[in-house]
């Protein structure tokens, strides 16, 4: 069990372009979560999946946001026509849904600058 | 909706003494877990504690433990013997009912003074 990986861990990006964070969870883990977290605020929620199915998505995740888990595996968070207000850390998260019961547990982030 | 106050921006505490962290929130659901992670400058948020709020009595992992208070609807984090090491960003969370997510407090940025 290696934790929550996220690549890359950096992102310098021109407004306007794209950009692709990649997360590999917990393996077994059958839930991930995507979490945005500004400067000096607690992470807010923007999606997550159970196995490959997206389940939920927050109104913060605009149509210029997308995300995957093909395979109910790894995910990864695409930002088109990205402005300047997309800046902040994206945290990637995972957990094993037993019942009613889960606890996640978080990777080390992606922080997006965008000029 | 559910939602996490930390009413404490900063704190501070001495090497080797104790502190609390207060931690309020508002929910409407009966089933739910409340958690404390740390995230420690430019480094990944960690799991401290999780309480069910089913459970009356209090989480504790080693030198961390929660006072639990539902009623009010508070869950404060203390820290006892704290180490240099325990200086970070503290946030609250909850999650449960309807809500398969966590929801955060704005955290509580801890120093631990030498």
């Amino acid at each position: 069990d290696t934790g929550v990986s996220q690549n890359p861990r950096h992102k310098i990006t021109k407004r306007g372009q794209n950009v692709t964070f990649r997360c590999d969870p917990i393996s077994e883990h059958n839930r991930l979560y995507w979490y945005r977290q500004t400067l000096g605020q607690g992470p807010e929620f923007l999606t997550y999946f159970q196995n490959e199915a997206q389940l939920e998505k927050s109104r913060l995740l605009s149509d210029r946001f997308s995300a995957e888990r093909p395979k109910g595996s790894f995910s990864t968070l695409e930002i088109q026509r990205t402005e300047q207000g997309d800046s902040a850390m994206y945290l990637c998260a995972s957990s094993l849904m037993l019942g009613h019961q889960e606890t996640q547990y978080f990777g080390p982030g992606t922080r997006l600058l965008v000029l | 909706a559910q939602t996490v106050t930390q009413s404490q921006p900063e704190m501070s505490v001495q090497e080797a003494e104790t502190v609390t962290l207060s931690c309020t929130y508002d929910t409407s659901e009966s089933d739910y877990y409340l958690f404390w992670y740390k995230q420690p400058p430019s480094r990944q948020m960690i799991l401290v504690i999780r309480q069910e709020a089913y459970k009356q009595q209090n989480a504790t992992e080693n030198r961390f433990s929660v006072n639990f208070q539902k009623a009010a609807k508070s869950f404060s984090l203390k820290i006892s013997d704290s180490q240099l090491g325990d200086a970070a960003m503290y946030f609250c969370s909850i999650y449960g009912g309807a809500t398969n997510k966590l929801i955060f407090g704005t955290g509580t940025l801890l120093a631990v003074q030498p």
